[in-house]
């Protein structure tokens, strides 16, 4: 089963404007990773953010994690048009990818 | 460098055909993985690897046989095809250690069964 979920399941903004999407997940973790997926291709490794942390920034990116609430969320500012992409959360409760799960992914699209 | 490598790119098979879906990865990485992605599904584990000769399965094995004979080498068979197995397939890579590294993906497979 789907250990994160996120939120929303699509997203619409004009270029320049933020977006923020969410993942909650189920039980206690170690990590947590943020990937992208262009349309027809494979995923690629944005930010991982650690259950000790409570937020990060990697260049136009922010995210947050909320061990309390096992919810994390990933801020893009500046949109884009080549943020257009789905975006899915990854979490692990053992030590390393082994077993890794993702999220159902939020759809973004940047208007021009 | 070419990362994780997938053949083919598409695939159309009859149901109870089998077949085998290739991964290459040229980084040294341990860690080797297949996923099956499906609308509204997301990404789900089908078997991995944390090193030549062991290989462990994830959440969704059946139908689907791995090895691992090589560091570099990581193919998934389809013993017989069914339509429930139509799919895009990624396989994955990474490092392992006491430091968790992200995986790098291949660019999929994907696979029509009728």
């Amino acid at each position: 089963s789907q250990q994160g979920e996120e939120d929303p399941q699509a997203l619409s903004i004009q270029e320049g404007e933020n977006a923020t999407m969410n993942c909650s997940y189920k039980t206690s973790i170690n990590n947590l990773q943020w990937y992208r997926q262009n349309s027809g291709r494979g995923l690629v490794h944005l930010i991982l953010i650690r259950s000790n942390e409570r937020e990060k920034h990697s260049g136009r990116l922010r995210v947050t994690l909320d061990t309390s609430k096992k919810s994390s969320s990933l801020l893009i500012t500046a949109s884009r048009a080549a943020d257009t992409a789905s975006y899915f959360c990854a979490t692990d409760f053992n030590f390393g990818n082994e077993k890794l799960t993702f999220g159902t992914g939020t759809r973004l699209t940047i208007i021009p | 460098n070419a990362g994780v490598t997938q053949t083919p790119k598409f695939q159309v098979l009859k149901t109870g055909q089998s077949m085998t879906l290739q991964c290459a990865q040229d980084m040294n990485h341990e860690y080797m993985s297949w996923y099956r992605q499906d609308p509204g599904m997301g990404l789900r584990l089908i078997h991995y690897s944390v090193g030549a000769g062991i290989t462990d399965q994830g959440e969704v094995p059946n139908g689907y046989n791995v090895s691992r004979s090589t560091t570099e080498d990581f193919p998934l068979r389809l013993l017989s095809a069914a339509p429930s197995q139509t799919s895009v397939y990624f396989c994955a890579s990474s490092l392992r250690g006491e430091v968790i590294s992200p995986l790098h993906f291949g660019n999929g497979t994907r696979l029509t069964v009728t």
